[in-house]
Formats: structure tokens, sequence, C-alpha cells
């Protein structure tokens, strides 16, 4: 099964709104780091996690880490069109692990 | 572009035939990870190469094979095809072994297959 679970599966919004999704996962992780992918297109990392971090920004995005309840969530502040894509959440342990991914659709 | 190439980008083949996908990491990176995406599927991790030396092993299937050769480039070879694997087949490559020290993953663009 999967470690990393994202909710929700799909999410659409206005441009200019925030988005958050959700990562939940089962085992205790080293990091979690969460990944966007336009559509055919391969991966691209957004950012990284440690176990010992609870919060991590960079630009627009903002992630953190809740050990005690095994999740993350992931913001993205001021959403533009160019934002939609899957995002995918990805936990480090003996291998990675990455969730199903939340679709993110963004309106202009 | 992450420096993760990956070909051919298209193939279309037929059931019961063999294709090879071909992975060459970003400079430096000894890690090379397979993964393979499909609709019903998602993302699921195949194998992991450290070196020249498998390191971890996934959601492979026994018609599936893979290798890294000391020029640290990567395959994967798929026999036997029927219409379900059909998918996009991604390369990775990351500097260390482990994700422990938090090591990024660079994805390629992926390998689109069609089986027929």
């Amino acid at each position: 099964s999967q470690q990393g679970e994202e909710d929700p599966q799909a999410l659409s919004i206005q441009e200019g709104e925030n988005a958050t999704m959700n990562c939940s996962y089962k085992t205790s992780i080293n990091n979690l780091q969460w990944y966007r992918q336009n559509s055919g297109r391969g991966l691209v990392h957004l950012i990284l996690i440690r176990s010992n971090e609870r919060e991590k920004h960079s630009g627009r995005l903002r992630v953190t880490l809740d050990t005690s309840k095994k999740s993350s969530s992931l913001l993205i502040t001021a959403s533009r069109a160019a934002d939609t894509a899957s995002y995918f959440c990805a936990t480090a342990h003996f291998k990675t692990i990455f969730g199903a991914g939340t679709r993110l659709f963004v309106k202009a | 572009d992450s420096g993760v190439t990956q070909t051919p980008k298209h193939l279309i083949t037929a059931t019961g035939q063999r294709v090879t996908l071909r992975c060459s990491p970003r400079s430096g990176d000894l890690s090379v990870y397979w993964y393979q995406q499909s609709l019903d599927q998602g993302l699921q991790f195949l194998i992991q190469y450290y070196n020249g030396e498998e390191r971890a092993k996934g959601n492979i299937l026994e018609r599936f094979s893979a290798q890294q050769f000391p020029d640290l480039h990567s395959e994967l070879n798929l026999s036997s095809l029927e219409l379900g694997d059909s998918a996009l087949y991604f390369c990775a490559s990351s500097s260390g072994e482990k994700l422990y020290s938090g090591n990024t993953i660079y994805f390629g663009e992926g390998s689109w297959l069609t089986v027929v």
C-alpha cells in the first residue's frame, strides 16, 4: 500500500485563492518531500522537510509536518493558473514512496 | 531541465514484444530509480540502483528487469509486454544511496509506452 496518501484527490480553486493539500503516511520517516507534476511531464521537486522540522517556507509554498499525526500539508498562497498540476508527497524511509497525488486546477 | 535524460520519449509496440528504456542520470548522481505511472495505479516505485548495484526493489514484475552500467546509465527491460504495461515510465536520480540525508530525487521527462 502507498506510504503517502494525499487529500483531497482533486481541488479546483480560483486564481488568487490559497490551496491546501494534505498528506498522511504510515510509518516513521526521515524526511518528507513535495513534488509537482505538470500533465504528462516529469516530477519536479518543490520542498523537503526533515522529521525534526515543523514548518518550512519556499516562496509561495508553506509546508508543515506533524510527526505525531503522521501528516503534512502543503499550502500554496495566491495561486496562479500556472500552479495547475498534480502534487505528490513522498516519504523517505528505506525507499521513497509517492502518494497518489492531488490534482489542483486553478481557474483564471 | 532536471539533467536526467530518458530515451525514447514515445514508443508503441505490440503485445508479447520486448523493449528497452534508457536513462542517463544527472552528472555525479550515483542512484538511479525507475517508476511506472499509469492512470489506475498512480506512481509506482519499481527499482533503485546505486553505483551499479541493486539497492531497493518495489513493485517490479518478473517480466521486467533493470541494470545500471559502469558509466552509471541505466536500462529498464520490459518483456512479454501486455496491454496493461502501457504507462509512463520515469527514471530519476539522486546523489545519495539512501534518502536519509534528504537527497532530492530528480526526474526525467519519462518514456511513454503504448502496448497495442
